[in-house]
């Protein structure tokens, strides 16, 4: 069955650093990979799309890349700040729908 | 603004009962859905529509009902066959290729408690 993973435990960095989160999927095929990020009792945002064709892609401090041979992606968030601190979940397309990962929480320090 | 709205916001629901999550989009999207979240869990997939008056099950239908009788709304009942009710409700939409290029758009979320 499809399954995505990512790191269940909390990220946390200093402000100004790079944060870096993973997401892996096996038994998939997606033509795309998106990113959202969600705050505590609220429901995800979407950020990124990255396709299929993509190697990588950028949208302000946000860069996410995309490699289909190791079935994982990377979501970065240069120059991070406290207010970047979510849980951010990455989501695969499926049969009409996406399904989402589980989601790693991202704490930053002042 | 366009967006989505659910409500209520906080929802208690005794045992046995049957209540209903409603869902309203002004984003003029055809494809809908409704997931549930719980602690460690992540976001599973309840139902899912396309279009008016079609839908389908997602990975966890069991326990849950929907209608789509209009583009605009898409609400969601949790009756009472459903065993661990308890959760997160987020519902979402989307246009028919744009889970490709936008994304979903979600609501602000249901939190049901049955007591």
């Amino acid at each position: 069955s499809q399954k995505i993973e990512q790191n269940s435990e909390a990220l946390n960095i200093q402000e100004g650093k790079t944060a870096t989160l993973t997401c892996n999927y096996t038994n998939y095929s997606p033509a795309y990979l998106q990113w959202y990020r969600q705050d505590p009792g609220r429901g995800p945002v979407f950020l990124l799309l990255i396709r299929e064709n993509e190697k990588e892609k950028r949208k302000e401090r946000l860069k996410v890349t995309f490699d289909t041979t190791l079935k994982q992606s990377l979501f970065h968030i240069t120059a991070s700040q406290p207010a970047d601190s979510a849980t951010y979940l990455c989501a695969l397309e499926g049969y009409s729908t996406l399904t989402f990962g589980k989601g790693t929480m991202l704490l930053v320090s002042p | 603004d366009g967006g989505i709205t659910q409500s209520p916001k906080y929802l208690f629901r005794k045992e046995g009962q049957n209540v209903t999550l409603s869902c309203e989009q002004n984003l003029n999207h055809d494809a809908m859905y409704w997931y549930r979240q719980d602690p460690g869990q992540g976001l599973r997939l309840i139902y899912y529509s396309q279009i008016v008056n079609d839908f389908q099950k997602g990975d966890i239908a069991e326990g849950y009902s929907v209608s789509r009788e209009k583009k605009e709304s898409f609400p969601l009942t949790v009756t009472s066959a459903q065993k661990n009710p308890t959760a997160f409700y987020l519902c979402a939409s989307s246009t028919p290729e744009g889970t490709g290029g936008s994304g979903y758009t979600f609501g602000s979320g249901t939190r049901l408690t049955v007591v």
